[in-house]
């Protein structure tokens, strides 16, 4: 599976935009970026996901970078809501896709977000 | 619409005892994934279950197996605890299908304390 490389963790004042970055330099054509995120005593939950252009959603945008070899996920206005750990997600043949596809996520160590009041 | 259950929600078992957890998936949801979360390990990926079948398998032992139901429901067995299967054991459903949404839903999770 490739791998993605995201910051241990990060700070960001509430109602200010926060900008996640992650690396994924050994990313193939076809692995689709995927974010999740985990509240603290919760399950991970979807954030976003995208190929190759733009996403947004009403929670978050996901840039892409032209070469794919890493994106950022925008948090807009940030809420003490909003803090958890962020995972950065790489999934190669997903089943939405591929008729017989895994829903397999592989998750790295994530990185914490705090949110300041 | 319901979200994802598991049940116990809380467990303590005593080394060599076997435990078995459950999930209920999103009604309509036909793929059912279990993961392993720990301190030091992270969150790993333990096997996936469609349409009652295997469909994907993690790197565990084999005293770690699941099955899944006609109804999509699903179980998960570990046999022969060992202190180091202390961990929150994670479900997550999502429709399995080509074309279908791309998020998996996870439930809240089971603590498995091992004494």
């Amino acid at each position: 599976d490739a791998k993605t490389t995201q910051p241990n963790s990060m700070e960001s004042n509430e109602e200010e935009p926060v900008h996640l970055p992650c690396n994924h330099s050994t990313i193939s054509g076809t692995d689709y970026i995927h974010w999740y995120r985990q509240l603290p005593s919760q399950g991970p939950e979807y954030v976003i996901h995208g190929l190759t252009s733009n996403v947004n959603n009403r929670m978050a945008s996901l840039a892409i970078a032209e070469d794919r070899k890493s994106s950022t996920l925008i948090l807009h206005r940030a809420t003490l809501r909003d803090a958890a750990v962020y995972y950065c997600i790489l999934r190669a043949s997903p089943s939405y896709i591929t008729q017989g596809g895994s829903e397999k996520l592989v998750f790295g160590k994530g990185m914490k977000l705090t949110v300041n009041p | 619409k319901a979200g994802v259950t598991q049940t116990p929600r809380y467990l303590i078992k005593t080394r060599g005892q076997q435990v078995t957890l459950s999930c209920s998936p999103i009604s309509g949801h036909r793929s059912v994934s279990w993961y392993q979360q720990t301190p030091g390990q992270g969150l790993q990926f333990l096997f996936e279950y469609f349409s009652e079948t295997q469909r994907n398998k993690g790197n565990f032992p084999g005293r770690f197996s699941g099955r899944q139901f006609s109804n999509s429901r699903s179980e998960m067995n570990v046999s022969t605890l060992e202190l180091g299967d202390s961990a929150l054991y994670l479900c997550a459903s999502s429709s399995g299908l080509a074309g279908g949404p791309r998020e998996q839903y996870f439930g809240p999770g089971t603590r498995l304390t091992v004494t």
